[in-house]
């Protein structure tokens, strides 16, 4: 159990370019979800897979964002068009599902995003 | 729709004195909680989680938290602080709904003193 990882750590763009940011979760979780954290904020919630399927979307996901993650295994979040509003930490988190309550989600350590 | 409220966003304590922070949750349905700790430039950690199970629930790092449905409360204490806890702790509640989406409070913010 290496923990999630998130690619890259820290990334500065100009408004408008495009960027992507790679999640690779703990190895045999079926879950992975990606938060945004501005500052002096919680964590909000932006999107869920379970295996390949994208399950659910929030309202703070705009058309200029889209995530996948195509075999169930890691995920890439990008952002066309980028915004100095987008400029946030984004972070990964996973989970392997079981009966009942939630899961335990484990979060990797995030990809700051500055947009100049 | 579930939410949380952390009542303090600053608290302040000395090395050795108890620690509590409070949180008060809003859920439709029998919730499951979290307190989460963020240390600076790390990942968020998870403290501890009540699920059902038993009201008081003992997390790591001697946190522990209790569970008090009347109150809608899910405070957390430690009896002693150290200096390593001083970090930003986050309330958390699950959606109702059946997927996993959690919902986050706006932090606490842990100063420990000397």
């Amino acid at each position: 159990d290496t923990g999630v990882s998130q690619d890259p750590r820290h990334k500065i763009t100009k408004r408008g370019q495009n960027v992507t940011f790679r999640c690779d979760p703990i190895s045999e979780h079926n879950r992975l979800y990606w938060y945004r954290q501005t500052l002096g904020q919680g964590p909000e919630f932006l999107t869920y897979f379970q295996n390949e399927a994208q399950l659910e979307k929030s309202r703070l996901l705009s058309d200029r964002f889209s995530a996948e993650r195509p075999k169930g295994s890691f995920s890439t979040l990008e952002i066309q068009r980028t915004e100095q509003g987008d400029s946030a930490m984004y972070l990964c988190a996973s989970s392997i599902s079981g009966r009942g309550a939630a899961d335990t989600q484990y979060f990797g350590p995030g990809t700051r995003l500055t947009v100049l | 729709a579930q939410s949380v409220t952390q009542l303090d966003s600053h608290v302040s304590v000395s090395e050795g004195t108890p620690v509590l922070l409070r949180c008060n949750y809003s859920s439709s349905y029998s919730p499951s909680l979290f307190w989460y700790v963020q240390h600076p430039n790390k990942g968020l950690q998870l403290l501890l989680k009540y699920t059902s199970a038993a009201t008081l629930v003992k997390g790591i790092n001697g946190f522990e938290a209790e569970f008090k449905k009347s109150e809608t409360s899910f405070h957390l204490t430690k009896p002693s602080a150290h200096m390593s806890d001083a970090a930003e702790y986050f309330c958390v509640v699950s959606a109702d709904t059946g997927f996993q989406k959690l919902v986050f409070g706006t932090g606490t913010r842990l100063l420990v003193s000397p």
